[in-house]
């Protein structure tokens, strides 16, 4: 069963515009949620993080926006660039699981120069 | 660089084969978690180890099993390997087993079964 449930599959941006991926979850109980960058041959790498107390993170380019009772959050990557290109993946755990995530399927990033 | 490494970082096996993946977390790191990762697909909780004790499991098969060693090295075998095993797997270790701490992922050994 796909808990965390992640679109778009891939996405091509051009330099300098701004990336958005999205990410709805089912389980009520989830109360984190990380957002992951996986590079060809690396394991995934913490990019930014969010719980539902708030509705908005920002870290530089890279911003979390969240939406409780749509039970969705994105990520938006601000002026985007080649660099970027990557697969991004969206997860979730909560108190319960400890830290057990449960990941959505992927995005792969291609931002071209 | 995160400080977890995975060995070897390929393997090929045939099925009905047993295998035996190796990680070293970082130091200090007293819980390890081991995921499976189709080609195309999010990672997969397979099970997390904290301080050598098993302490949560996916939705996987007892065939998958695994050991966690006093100096942070740990181990996930499959026995009886079937076609789908085939995979990137990946091991990620963090402080404690808490669900704010960040786990820092190895590069993962990536499994092809024939």
């Amino acid at each position: 069963q796909q808990q965390v449930k992640q679109s778009p599959q891939s996405l091509i941006v051009q330099k300098g515009g701004i990336s958005i991926i999205n990410c709805a979850y089912e389980n009520t109980a989830f109360d984190y949620f990380p957002w992951y960058q996986q590079f060809p041959g690396k394991g995934p790498a913490l990019l930014i993080a969010i719980r539902p107390d708030v509705s908005e993170k920002k870290e530089g380019r890279f911003t979390i926006s969240f939406n409780k009772s749509a039970k969705q959050f994105s990520l938006h990557i601000m002026d985007s660039q080649p660099g970027d290109s990557a697969t991004y993946f969206c997860a979730a755990s909560n108190e319960a699981s400890g830290s057990r995530l449960t990941f959505g399927e992927g995005t792969q990033l291609t931002v071209n120069p | 660089e995160t400080g977890v490494t995975q060995s070897p970082t390929h393997l090929i096996k045939t099925r009905g084969q047993q295998v035996t993946l190796r990680c070293s977390s970082q130091s200090g790191h007293n819980t390890v978690s081991w995921y499976q990762q189709a080609l195309g697909q999010g990672p997969q909780f397979i099970f997390q180890y904290y301080r050598e004790e098993e302490n949560g499991r996916g939705n996987f098969p007892p065939r998958f099993s695994g050991l966690q060693f006093p100096n942070y090295s740990s181990e996930l075998n499959v026995n009886a390997l079937e076609l789908d095993d085939s995979a990137l797997y990946l091991c990620a270790s963090s402080l404690e087993q808490g669900w704010w701490e960040t786990q820092y992922f190895g590069p993962g050994t990536r499994l092809l079964v024939l």
